[in-house]
Order: C-alpha cells, then structure tokens, then sequence
C-alpha cells in the first residue's frame, strides 16, 4: 500500500442499516480525517482525530461514528443510514492535527447512495 | 460564522493565464491551502501561504493578505489537463480545514 486506501469505493444502500466505511494509510500519520462532499458545497469535516486512540467531531458529526484503535486504520459507520447521508466520503491523513504546513492526503474517496 | 468563498466556474483558453480568487472570514488563521481536484478523484495538494505574499511552485502561484482576508492562485501556460476544480481551505484557530465550495475551471483550446 502507498498511501491511503478506502473501502468500498461505491456502495449502495438502504434506508435504516448499518454501514462502516474502512479507512487505512501506511504513511504513519498521527491526524486522520472523514470528510463528506456534496454537489455545490465545500468539503466538510465529520470526525476527526489527531492521534491514535482519540476522536473528534467535526462540523457534521450527528449519525456518523469514529474509533481509532491504532495509527493506520480510521473506519467510519453510520449506525442507521438515511437518504441526506448520500455523498462522496473522502479520508485523509497529516503529519500532524496542528501545526503549520501539514497538508493533508486524500484517499479515493467512497460513493454512498442510500436509497 | 466561517465562510470560504470562490467563484463557481471559470473558462479560459488553452496557453493563457487565469487567477482564481478566494476570500475568507475565519475564527483565526493558520495559514492557506490550495487543492486540485480532477472530476471524480480525490483533492491533491497545491500549495500552501502563512505569510503575506507570493509562493510561486512551477506554473502555480499562490498569493495571500491577511489583512484582506484575500488569496488567489494564479495558473499560467494553462494546459488542456488543467480542467479540474480548485479548492481554497483555511486552517482555523482549531487546526482544522475550512473548505471553499471550489472553483470550477474550463479550459478551452
């Protein structure tokens, strides 16, 4: 692996179940990222985390949840989708939450359509 | 509140210069990231401004004023495989990434 991979690349789903997104890098990053990308909107920021073994809420938490158990991996689930939660989710990982020049490294990106 | 805003779309032609502006009101800045986005891919690092000025990188140049809540990225020579959005983000007073809508760009031969 070279970089960070994402699991499935697209998905569809319906209304009501149980979906974990799967995450993992191999660059040894401290800070990974969910984010989702919707049509005519910014990226935005689900969850976060800066280090293994803590998690974050970004600007859009409610629905979706995080865990961290060690550095590379970074699965996101959505307990109960619904309809709204259809997107492209895109992880990414940096040297480093804070800090100054800590670009950050996209995966593939994931499809979800939740019907 | 936060709020990162970019034109939507912009053409320009095949060997010419275009500038995409981007304008911020952030809870605090940590500096100013760029990003390429070709259509179904994933963002991909551009470049990167802290401090007042330009940052030049090949074909790519990014300017930033703090004080205007002000950046731009100007692309030169453009190329036909420069069709892709662009994506402004601001690192705020959390070190998280504020992200623009992005910038559409048309290049026509």
């Amino acid at each position: 692996i070279a970089g960070i991979t994402q699991a499935p690349t697209s998905q569809i789903l319906a209304a009501g179940r149980r979906m974990t997104l799967r995450c993992t890098q191999d660059m040894r990053h401290n800070a990974m990222y969910w984010y989702r990308q919707d049509l005519g909107l910014g990226l935005r920021l689900i969850h976060y985390s800066n280090t293994a073994g803590t998690t974050g809420k970004g600007e859009v938490p409610d629905g979706y949840s995080v865990s961290r158990a060690n550095t590379d991996d970074f699965p996101l689930t959505l307990a109960s989708a619904v309809p709204s939660q259809t997107s492209v989710y895109f992880c990414a990982s940096s040297d480093s939450g804070s800090g100054d020049h800590n670009e950050q490294f996209f995966g593939p990106g994931t499809r979800l359509t939740v019907l | 509140g936060q709020n990162i805003d970019q034109p939507t779309e912009m053409t320009a032609t095949e060997g010419a210069i275009v500038q995409i502006n981007c304008t911020y009101q952030t809870s605090g800045f940590n500096g100013l990231f760029w990003y390429q986005q070709h259509a179904g891919e994933a963002p991909t690092f551009l470049s990167y401004n802290v401090l007042d000025g330009l940052e030049e990188k090949g074909r790519f140049s990014s300017f930033l004023s703090r004080s205007k809540g002000y950046s731009y990225l100007l692309l030169k020579e453009l190329q036909m495989k420069d069709s892709a959005s662009y994506l402004c983000a601001v690192k705020d007073s959390n070190y998280q990434l504020i992200w623009g809508a992005g910038t559409k760009l048309i290049i026509k031969p």
